[in-house]
């Protein structure tokens, strides 16, 4: 069990261009979401996806889109990357059923993304 | 929208003393999730709460859901320096979101 999967770690955009974030999840969640944090922040809900096919916008969705075509994969792509978009970004999945495990939220390790 | 506040926002302590952050919501919540963020890392699960006033706890570790469901604490008796990080509550409301508290980061001093 791999867990959450993110990819890449690591990536500086220059302003107005785009890129995926990629996020896979081996556990079989129907949940999945995407976070940022900024430094020394909390984390913000970017979109959310209740299971393939369903996405839906959190707090802070401008700037982003995502996909849910497969229960494993849930991409975010940032069009016409800003400075704004500097950040943390973390995905993350859920279980909905329940039980003691039921709704915990297991995170990637996180992407830092730095727009110049 | 739903906010979740959580205060102090950081705290210092020595070595050995307690700790405690709390989580306030605007709404009341159908549960409450802890998690802990190690520097440089991802947040990492604690405990989840779903009872009006339950009580857990993990070694010096003890959890708290308030009455009225809108509140929780989380206290740290006798820090060490493996305590070191931010701890985050999230609140889950009847969508199934969950939202996260602004976070309080501790440090400890040895």
């Amino acid at each position: 069990n791999a867990g959450v999967t993110q990819t890449p770690k690591f990536r500086i955009l220059k302003i107005g261009q785009s890129m995926t974030l990629q996020c896979a999840q081996d556990m079989n969640h129907n949940y999945m979401y995407w976070y940022r944090q900024d430094p020394g922040m909390g984390l913000k809900l970017i979109y959310y996806s209740v299971g393939a096919g369903i996405t839906d916008k959190g707090e802070v969705p401008n700037g982003y889109n995502v996909s849910r075509s497969t229960t494993e994969d849930f991409p975010l792509r940032l069009e016409l990357a800003a400075p704004s978009q500097t950040s943390v970004y973390f995905c993350a999945s859920s279980y909905s059923g329940q039980g003691p495990s039921g709704n915990t939220i297991y995170f990637g390790e996180g992407s830092w993304l730095t727009v110049v | 929208g739903q906010q979740v506040m959580q205060i102090p926002q950081y705290q210092h302590v020595q070595e050995g003393e307690d700790f405690t952050t709390y989580c306030n919501s605007s709404t009341t919540l159908s549960n409450i999730q802890w998690y802990k963020q190690r520097p440089g890392g991802h947040p990492v699960f604690l405990i989840q709460l779903v009872k009006s006033g339950e009580v857990k706890k993990q070694k010096r570790l003890t959890f708290q859901f308030g009455e009225a469901k809108k509140n929780s604490s989380l206290h740290i008796t006798a820090t060490q320096t493996t305590d070191v990080g931010t701890y985050f509550c999230a609140g889950r409301n009847t969508g199934n979101q969950f939202y996260f508290g602004t976070g309080t980061s501790l440090t400890v001093i040895p």
